[in-house]
């Protein structure tokens, strides 16, 4: 099975503008979760989507959002960028439930940098 | 509040030698523990899991580890050491809720591995 995968890898921005990630999960899996990693606060989860809900959200002001297609594919979009959303964009897949559902698989991330 | 401590920032290990990464967790349930490792610039690889059961469990690349409950710990070990096991690792825990799963990190431990 193809892993988890995300586009783009790498992303320039300015402050103040706007930016879309895009995650694939793994074939069959549903649920959807983002994490940011950053040096100073490591990683930290954004919120977790399944069948198209957002059913968990982490503490992120909401610049920070998302959303699930039909097809389980997610984006997650941060508007009015600040130079501290500099961070790897981590996106992972967990299995249906009952089937090891709480282990998450990460896609390789989006590298943000924000100038 | 849940939370995942790596008291250990930075080892240093000479190849060939014994590995013990210490993972301690605060989590008022039974908890679902996992190991990560993650390469410079790449995304987190899913090392091994413990959900319930046997409390020594193994992983891929020969990695183990054994959830000790009167301790909270997880403690993550190999036998002999290689020089392609230098990484940063990641203990975490799922946080699961009724309304959904959100794993939880400590800020990892970067493995270094002398020649």
């Amino acid at each position: 099975k193809a892993g988890v995968t995300q586009t783009p890898r790498y992303l320039i921005k300015t402050r103040g503008q706007q930016v879309t990630l895009s995650c694939s999960p793994i074939s069959g899996h549903r649920s959807v979760s983002w994490y940011q990693q950053t040096p100073g606060q490591g990683l930290q989860f954004l919120f977790e989507y399944f069948s198209e809900t957002q059913r968990n959200k982490g503490n992120f002001p909401g610049r920070f959002s998302g959303r699930q297609f039909s097809n389980s594919r997610s984006e997650m979009n941060v508007s009015t960028l600040e130079l501290g959303d500099s961070a790897l964009y981590l996106c992972a897949s967990s299995p249906p439930p009952g089937q090891g559902s709480y282990e998450q698989y990460f896609g390789p991330g989006t590298r943000l940098t924000v100038t | 509040a849940q939370s995942v401590t790596q008291p250990d920032i930075h080892i240093t290990v000479s190849e060939g030698a014994s590995l013990e990464l210490r993972c301690n967790y605060s989590y008022g349930a039974t908890p679902y523990l996992f190991w990560y490792v993650q390469s410079p610039g790449q995304g987190l690889q899913l090392l091994l899991k413990y959900f319930s059961g046997d409390t020594l469990v193994q992983g891929i690349k020969g990695f183990e580890a054994e959830f000790k409950r009167s301790q909270s710990s997880f403690n993550l070990r190999k036998p002999s050491v290689h020089w392609s096991d230098a990484a940063e690792y990641f203990c975490a825990v799922a946080a699961a809720n009724q309304a959904g799963t959100a794993l939880i990190f400590g800020k990892g431990t970067t493995l270094s591995v002398s020649s």
